[in-house]
């Protein structure tokens, strides 16, 4: 059961440099989510889809852009790092709002 | 804007004694609760996840309750175990597309 899986594990990008954080599930889930984590920090709410082609901003998007062309896929993409990116990437799916969040391994990204 | 917090940041007991953990939200028109538990390193599973015209969630060992009155939830383990030593953090849902306010966690450690 592979459940959302998160490529690549870790990254160090340098600033000004942009990429494309990839998130994929197999459960056939409607909603996907993406959050980051700073130290000590809890999540927060970068960008979420309902569906394929359908994304909206969540609590902090500046700087990210996403898109949803098919139910499994939803990448994050980041344009001309900075280093208040760098930061712990998590990928959440869910079947429907009301159901339980399944979680990637996250992205661990640097940005020096 | 809803506003979540865990105290204490980080809690240690022996073995075999029942944990309680908190969670204080500010905006009692949550839609549901979630507990996850993260290991280091890892992303986040989900524990238990309350809707907002339930009470309390069981699943084993792990019991959560939700007063959405007076802004709290709490998450009791009973008999801990070494392997419960983790975060656990809690996160409302702040409206009908799931999107999720999350503490800053709690940090576990079970002694054995």
């Amino acid at each position: 059961n592979a459940g959302v899986t998160q490529t690549p594990k870790f990254h160090i990008l340098k600033i000004g440099q942009s990429m494309t954080l990839q998130c994929t599930q197999d459960m056939n889930h409607n909603y996907m989510y993406w959050y980051r984590q700073d130290p000590g920090m809890g999540l927060k709410l970068i960008y979420y889809s309902v569906g394929a082609g359908i994304t909206d901003k969540g609590e902090v998007p500046n700087g990210y852009n996403v898109s949803r062309s098919t139910t499994e896929d939803f990448p994050l993409r980041l344009e001309l790092a900075a280093p208040s990116q760098t930061s712990v990437y998590f990928c959440a799916s869910s079947y429907s709002s009301d159901q339980p969040q399944h979680f990637g391994d996250g992205t661990r990204l640097s940005i020096l | 804007k809803q506003e979540v917090t865990q105290i204490p940041a980080a809690l240690s007991v022996p073995e075999g004694e029942n944990l309680v953990l908190n969670c204080s939200f500010t905006d009692s028109a949550i839609y549901n609760l979630q507990w996850f538990r993260q290991d280091p390193g890892k992303g986040l599973t989900s524990l238990l996840l309350i809707q907002s015209s339930q009470r309390e969630q069981t699943s084993g060992r792990l019991n959560a309750s939700l007063d959405k009155s007076s802004g709290r939830s709490t998450l009791y383990i009973a008999a801990s175990q070494p392997g419960d030593s983790a975060t656990y953090l809690c996160a409302g849902e702040t409206d009908s597309w799931g999107k999720l306010q999350f503490g800053a966690g709690t940090q576990v450690v079970v002694t054995p």
